[in-house]
């Protein structure tokens, strides 16, 4: 079945530090795949999406390209801040036939920032 | 802003009981969900529905049903309560099938 894998459970980073966090994905055709993050109380919410090869997302300094060709989704920010500790998970929405609608999400990265 | 309501913010109740929880959109969406959060924080589907249909997850317990009323509002009732339905309950509504989803800030049961 059509999957998304985070790799890192956790990251501690300091402020002005460069993230990266890996996301794959296994689907067939061409999902919509998806970047959420979640503080603590709240909802996920949407940081964007992406639906074609090499298309690419952005919000708030947070960035990913979508890649057919490596199945990734690596979200990336040049510099983070205190404020950007969250969880933040990667989700796809199946290309297909009767889609239901569902997001499958991995299973989020906890970033925490120290000042 | 917040445009998905979830009410009651936080439930504890005894195994064997029956809770139900409320979720409104003021988005004007179609389709709307529910998530469960695990202490891990993984998220799963468990339904969505959309003008009156409904997809079920074949991974839900029977106990567990949707209820909708129109478009703008699903609940969520759990007819007896286990110690594993401990989660976070996470409605969310999409303007349609695959689209962005929006989520309420969630429903938090302990089941003692």
């Amino acid at each position: 079945g059509d999957s998304v894998t985070q790799t890192e459970g956790q990251v501690a980073l300091s402020e002005e530090d460069f993230l990266t966090i890996h996301c794959n994905y296994s689907a067939s055709g061409y999902p919509t795949l998806f970047w959420y993050v979640q503080y603590p109380g709240e909802g996920p919410q949407l940081l964007f999406r992406a639906s074609r090869d090499k298309e690419k997302g952005s919000s708030r300094g947070f960035e990913a390209t979508y890649d057919k060709g490596t199945t990734s989704f690596h979200l990336r920010k040049a510099s983070v801040q205190e404020s950007d500790s969250a969880v933040y998970y990667c989700a796809l929405s199946p290309y297909i036939t009767g889609n239901t609608g569902k997001l499958i999400f991995g299973l989020g990265t906890t970033l925490q920032v120290q000042p | 802003e917040t445009a998905v309501f979830q009410t009651p913010n936080y439930h504890v109740t005894q195994v064997g009981n029956e809770v139900s929880f409320n979720c409104k959109q003021t988005l004007g969406h179609d389709t709307m969900y529910w998530y469960k959060q695990d202490s891990k924080k993984l998220l799963k589907i468990m339904f969505s529905y959309n003008n009156k249909q409904l997809i079920v997850n074949e991974t839900v317990p029977r106990r567990f049903s949707p209820q909708s009323s129109d478009k703008a509002h699903l609940n969520l009732r759990i007819k007896s309560v286990e110690p594993e339905d401990s989660a976070v309950y996470l409605c969310a509504s999409s303007p349609d099938w695959g689209r962005s989803q929006y989520f309420g800030p969630g429903t938090r049961l302990l089941v003692l």
